[in-house]
């Protein structure tokens, strides 16, 4: 079993659309956790922290849920520029970084 | 501007030859990552430092060395040994290991084998 896991996708939707990526790790020890964006051969970037608590970005809004060992990622309103993978990311007890292997997002005019 | 730069941008390996990926950073941050990505894949952790002179084996460490003389430079060399370098290779740094809140990556370079 993959560290992380998440769907491939693609998810592909209209403009406007409202739209929910979801991750599962496995390592209950795990410390913290993100979503990366990376667009077509280019570096990842880090699009937001999650927390416990929830927190928003705007238009995008992460949750954690640590009893199930899963993250969510909504994007509400899609651009056309939102059209990238997001990669789930989750810290491990050593510190380092556990990469998912990404959701493709393409969203149509 | 503060930032990471990675050359070359495309490399070209033969059968046999060791290659240099060069990592600067300007950032003054302590610890340097190396990752490798597949098509279709996440990434996996070559190498990491935390410090000048002192670097840790990753996840899939075989084939690979580095050295970190310099708290701006972490040079990665693909090996011989390694038998499938075909990838793009990706290098990071933050101001501590595990400060993924500031963990930056380079542009990247694709390794693509002859």
């Amino acid at each position: 079993r993959k560290e992380v896991e998440q769907d491939p996708g693609p998810f592909n939707v209209p403009e406007g659309a409202t739209v929910a990526f979801n991750c599962t790790y496995s390592n209950s020890a795990s410390q913290s956790f993100f979503w990366y964006r990376q667009d077509c051969r280019k570096e990842p970037k880090l699009l937001m922290s999650v927390y416990s608590s929830g927190n928003e970005d705007g238009r995008f809004t992460a949750q954690l849920n640590r009893a199930s060992q899963y993250i969510s990622l909504l994007i509400r309103d899609s651009k056309l520029s939102d059209s990238a993978t997001y990669l789930c990311v989750v810290m491990d007890s050593s510190y380092k970084l556990i990469f998912g292997s990404g959701t493709r997002l393409l969203v149509r005019p | 501007d503060g930032g990471i730069t990675q050359s070359p941008k495309y490399l070209f390996r033969k059968e046999g030859q060791n290659v240099t990926l060069s990592c600067e950073q300007n950032l003054n941050h302590d610890a340097m990552y190396w990752y490798r990505q597949d098509p279709g894949q996440g990434l996996r952790l070559i190498y990491y430092s935390q410090i000048v002179n002192d670097f840790q084996k990753g996840d899939i460490a075989e084939g690979y060395s580095v050295s970190r003389e310099k708290k701006e430079s972490f040079p990665l060399t693909v090996t011989s040994a390694q038998k499938n370098p075909t990838a793009f290779y990706l290098c990071a740094s933050s101001n501590r290991l595990g400060g993924a809140e500031t963990q930056y990556f380079g542009p990247g370079t694709r390794l693509l084998v002859l």
